[in-house]
C-alpha cells in the first residue's frame, strides 16, 4: 500500500544550527501538510503545499514540494528551543481524502 | 471559535474493561476523524466520518472498537473490551471548507490500560 516515508527519525542540533526532515511517497500526491506536534501536545497545522516545485516559507521555516509531487521538506534555519517538537508530514492521494501520515521527525536541542 | 473538544482528557481502566471517549468538532466541520498514536508514532486513521457516515473504517479493529457520529456533529469512540496494547492517545480531529481541509485536532484522550 502507499506509504509516506520520514527521515530521519531524530535529530539532535545545537541552538543555532539548522534542522531538515524529508518526506518521501510511493506515489504522486495531490497535496502535502506538515504539523508539529510539542512533546504531551496535539498535532498543529503548519502548511500545505499543492503544486509541483511550491516552495513556502514561514519565518525561519521553508517547505518544498518536489517537482513529482512525490517528496517534501522542511528546512529550519537557525533552530530555537520553541522549535522542540516532532514534525510529521501528510500526504493526500488524488483518488480519495486518505491523509497519509509520516512517522515523524523528533527534533531535540543539545543543552 | 472553540477548537475540537474532547474527553476525557485520561482514563486509566484495567484491562477487559470498557471505555467510551466523546469527541465535539469544530463547527460546521463536517468531516471527523478518529486517530490513534502511539508514544513516538505518527497518527494512524481509526475511523473518517463525512456527516454521519462511516467513510473510511478499513482501520479500526470492528472486533472490540466501535465509533458513532449519530447527527453529524459530535461522536464516541467505544472500546469493549480494552487491552493492554490499547493503550496509547486517541486524537479527534475535524475539517472542512471553511478551514481550507485543514485538520485541526482535539488535546487528545490518554488510555492507560492496566
Amino acid at each position: 500500500g502507499q506509504q509516506v516515508m520520514q527521515i530521519p527519525q531524530y535529530q539532535h542540533v545545537q541552538e543555532g544550527e539548522d534542522f531538515t526532515t524529508y518526506c518521501n511517497s510511493s506515489t504522486t500526491l495531490s497535496n502535502i501538510q506538515w504539523y508539529k506536534q510539542r512533546p504531551g501536545g496535539h498535532p498543529v497545522f503548519l502548511i500545505q503545499l499543492v503544486k509541483s516545485g511550491e516552495v513556502k516559507k514561514q519565518k525561519r521555516l521553508t517547505f518544498q514540494f518536489g517537482e513529482a509531487k512525490k517528496n517534501s521538506s522542511l528546512h529550519i534555519t537557525a533552530t530555537q528551543t520553541t522549535d522542540v517538537g516532532t514534525y510529521f508530514c501528510a500526504g493526500r492521494r488524488d483518488s480519495n481524502y486518505q491523509l497519509i501520515w509520516g512517522a515523524g521527525t523528533k527534533l531535540i536541542i543539545k543543552p | 471559535e472553540a477548537g475540537v473538544v474532547q474527553s476525557p482528557r485520561y482514563k486509566i481502566i484495567e484491562k477487559k474493561q470498557p471505555v467510551a471517549f466523546w469527541c465535539n468538532p469544530i463547527s460546521g466541520h463536517n468531516t471527523l476523524y478518529w486517530y490513534r498514536q502511539n508514544l513516538g508514532q505518527g497518527p494512524e486513521l481509526l475511523i473518517r466520518y463525512e456527516n454521519e457516515e462511516a467513510v473510511d473504517d478499513s482501520q479500526l479493529p470492528k472486533d472490540r472498537f466501535s465509533a458513532e457520529r449519530l447527527k453529524g456533529v459530535d461522536s464516541t469512540l467505544k472500546i469493549q473490551p480494552a487491552e493492554l496494547g490499547d493503550s496509547a492517545v486517541y486524537l479527534c480531529a475535524s475539517t472542512g471548507e471553511s478551514s481550507g481541509n485543514t485538520i485541526y485536532f482535539g488535546e487528545g484522550s490518554w488510555l492507560t490500560v492496566v
